[in-house]
């Protein structure tokens, strides 16, 4: 079945260390998201690659990056993770933008020690 | 300003009990989409239902049904004959098709945390 998928389930990471958060599709959709939803929260997006242009919300910190080496895989990198950072890790696909519906991934739930 | 309002913030039934989860959202343009997602405990956020806004057709899919009025702006969903595998929380979402501020952004409400007992 042609799906989302996120490795790992659960990371835990140290104040400070950086950690790489990781997503997979074979829904061969352009574009990929990525969530950060806090307990109680809506999902809130980070940023999101259309093919190869990156496009970064503007509130979303300097500490929070993403690659996306092919179509089928995107990753998130905290660098330095900080307690208020842990939280789930969504990743979402589309076809294109606003239209059309976005697929989640079962997510990654962040824990700093 | 807030765009999807649920003002719910939890609901609990009985299993077999009807329950309706309200959704109200604000937008100026004239084509937009409105989706409902479902969160169960394990955390993914699972496509229920899309809907354009020029089409205003009511629908039923098993349990679950939703009515769409732009009049009261509003996509409100219903679960028919509740059941424990229902638990979850539900998110309603607006995506605007003409935003230039961001692109591809799912607007959120809150979500709604529905608890079904047996």
């Amino acid at each position: 079945d042609a799906m989302v998928i996120q490795n790992p389930r659960y990371q835990v990471t140290q104040f400070g260390k950086p950690v790489t958060l990781s997503c997979s599709q074979t829904l061969n959709h352009n574009v990929m998201y990525w969530y950060q939803q806090k307990s109680s929260q809506a999902p809130k997006l980070l940023f999101h690659y259309y093919d190869k242009d990156f496009n970064n919300e503007a509130d979303t910190p300097d500490n929070f990056q993403s690659r996306r080496p092919n179509t089928s895989f995107c990753f998130l990198d905290i660098r330095s993770p900080g307690l208020g950072d842990a939280a789930m890790y969504l990743c979402a696909t589309s076809r294109v933008g606003r239209k059309e519906t976005q697929y989640f991934g079962p997510g990654t739930r962040l824990l700093v020690l | 300003a807030q765009k999807v309002t649920q003002a719910q913030t939890e609901i609990s039934v009985v299993e077999k009990e009807d329950v309706t989860l309200d959704c109200v959202y604000e937008t100026r343009d004239t084509t937009y989409y409105l989706f409902w997602y479902k969160q169960p405990p394990s955390g993914e956020l699972v496509f229920l239902i899309r809907r354009n806004s020029f089409d205003e057709q009511n629908e039923i899919s098993g349990r679950y049904s939703w009515n769409f009025q732009k009049s009261t702006s509003s996509f409100n969903f219903t679960i028919t004959a509740s059941q424990v595998v229902d638990s979850a929380v539900y998110f309603c979402a607006l995506s605007e098709a003409t935003a230039t501020d961001s692109w591809g952004k799912l607007q959120f409400g809150a979500g709604t945390q529905v608890v079904v007992t047996p």
